[in-house]
């Protein structure tokens, strides 16, 4: 069974704690991106890797890591520089920048 | 960076009526794509067209691409309550770059 999946759904973190997010794809995809969504608005770009072992920051980083050491999984750790953190995070996988991308189903962080 | 802009931002319809959003783009593409996406679920891909094609159908969906305007539209027609959700345009733009998504057009679809 394919697919992209994002772990946990719900996450409550308190303020001054790192949280990791997970996902993991079996789409033997090369690409994986990290989104960030807001209440009513669209996507914006967190972080995003193209291969194994490298990736590069999207338009948010600042607050922000991951790792990309397979290439099934790139979690996604919100740090606590990271000052509004709540809101819901998607992560997706493609073949190719301008090809089709398959997300997760996303985790809804909040900040208690 | 938003290269797509949807519009309109929010739109409320009859089930059985059409429904028409528009998405416009600043710079040059290889292809743009459409995505739904329910509340509080992933986006789901529903169409890719590319820059030398001008309009192109999957089952209910119409969608349309003018380079010289950099604007596409996307057409639901007969539409459901099912079908209510955002939609979302995404554009690629410099080579090895990731796509970039608007802030979606809302739909809901009264029964």
């Amino acid at each position: 069974d394919g697919g992209i999946t994002q772990s946990p759904k719900y996450l409550f973190r308190k303020e001054g704690q790192n949280v990791t997010l997970s996902c993991e794809q079996n789409l033997n995809h090369d690409a994986m991106y990290w989104y960030r969504q807001d209440p009513g608005q669209g996507l914006r770009l967190i972080y995003y890797s193209q291969i194994v072992n490298d990736f590069q920051k999207g338009d948010i980083a600042e607050g922000y890591s991951v790792s990309r050491e397979k290439k099934e999984s790139f979690p996604l750790t919100v740090t606590s520089a990271q000052k509004n953190p709540t809101a819901f995070y998607l992560c997706a996988s493609t073949t190719g920048p301008s090809d089709t991308q398959y997300f997760g189903p996303g985790t809804r962080l909040t900040v208690l | 960076s938003q290269q797509g802009e949807e519009d309109p931002q929010a739109l409320s319809i009859q089930e059985g009526e059409n429904a028409t959003m528009n998405c416009s783009y600043k710079t040059s593409i290889n292809n743009l794509q459409w995505y739904r996406q329910n509340s509080g679920r992933g986006l789901v891909h529903l169409i890719l067209i590319r820059s030398n094609e001008r309009e192109k159908h999957s089952g209910r969906l119409r969608v349309t691409l003018d380079t010289s305007k950099k604007s596409s539209s996307l057409l639901i027609t007969a539409s459901r309550a099912a079908d209510t959700a955002s939609y979302f345009c995404a554009t690629d733009g410099k080579r090895n770059t990731p796509l970039v998504f608007g802030k979606g057009t809302r739909l809901s679809v009264i029964a």
